[in-house]
């Protein structure tokens, strides 16, 4: 069974641009969480997203969003850049079932901004 | 107070030591306990969760959960180098609620 799966691996982007991310989740997962993980805080909920609807959203700014596409993958975006929004961006899926309901990540998008 | 709370480390245990790693957890109301385990360049990777007071082991593994004390711990027993990594204790507060809060890791080395 595949894992989860995220592109671009890489990106290099300047102040002020924007930037759209991808992950498509383990088949079958419904489930589709973001996390930022800087060396500062450590991994950050951002948001999840589920039967294409946003169910939690963490402390960030709204330059921040995210939305799912019906095949259960999602896309996050991040407008305006600052150069703090340097980080790696993990996704996790979930099949959403109740207690052991484990997330596995992604590999991470790898994201520097100059 | 961070939410949960982890001893960043270093933390060096000897090969075929048992390695304790520890975890406390602010929220009194939350259900579920994940360890993941994070390579250096890579994506965390799940070990072990565990939601029941007690102790759960898994082959070299044992998490242990003290839900009136708020605390978790992971105990790796025949430590091997390839054991050196970052263990991240994650804290879910609702079943069905994706939303993981994680601490900031422990760093662990193995010397052979």
């Amino acid at each position: 069974k595949a894992g989860v799966t995220q592109t671009p691996r890489y990106l290099i982007k300047t102040r002020g641009q924007q930037v759209t991310l991808s992950c498509s989740p383990i088949s079958g997962h419904r489930s589709v969480s973001w996390y930022q993980q800087t060396p500062g805080q450590g991994l950050q909920f951002l948001f999840e997203y589920f039967s294409e609807t946003q169910r939690n959203k963490g402390n960030f700014p709204g330059r921040f969003s995210g939305r799912q596409f019906s095949n259960s993958r999602s896309e996050m975006n991040v407008s305006t850049l600052e150069l703090g929004d340097s980080a790696l961006y993990l996704c996790a899926s979930s099949l959403l079932r109740q207690q052991d309901d484990e997330q596995f990540f992604g590999p991470g998008t790898r994201l520097t901004v100059l | 107070q961070k939410e949960v709370e982890q001893n960043s480390g270093p933390l060096s245990v000897p090969e075929g030591a048992i390695a304790s790693l520890n975890c406390t957890y602010s929220d009194r109301g939350s259900q579920s306990f994940f360890w993941y385990r994070q390579y250096s360049g890579k994506s965390p990777e799940l070990i072990m969760f565990i939601y029941s007071n007690g102790d759960k082991e898994d082959g070299r593994f044992t998490a242990q959960l003290n839900k009136a004390s708020q605390y978790v711990s992971l105990l790796i027993r025949d430590s091997q180098p390839s054991d050196s990594a970052t263990y991240l204790c994650a804290v879910n507060s609702n079943f069905g609620n994706e939303k993981l809060t994680f601490g900031t890791g422990t760093r662990l080395t193995i010397i052979p």
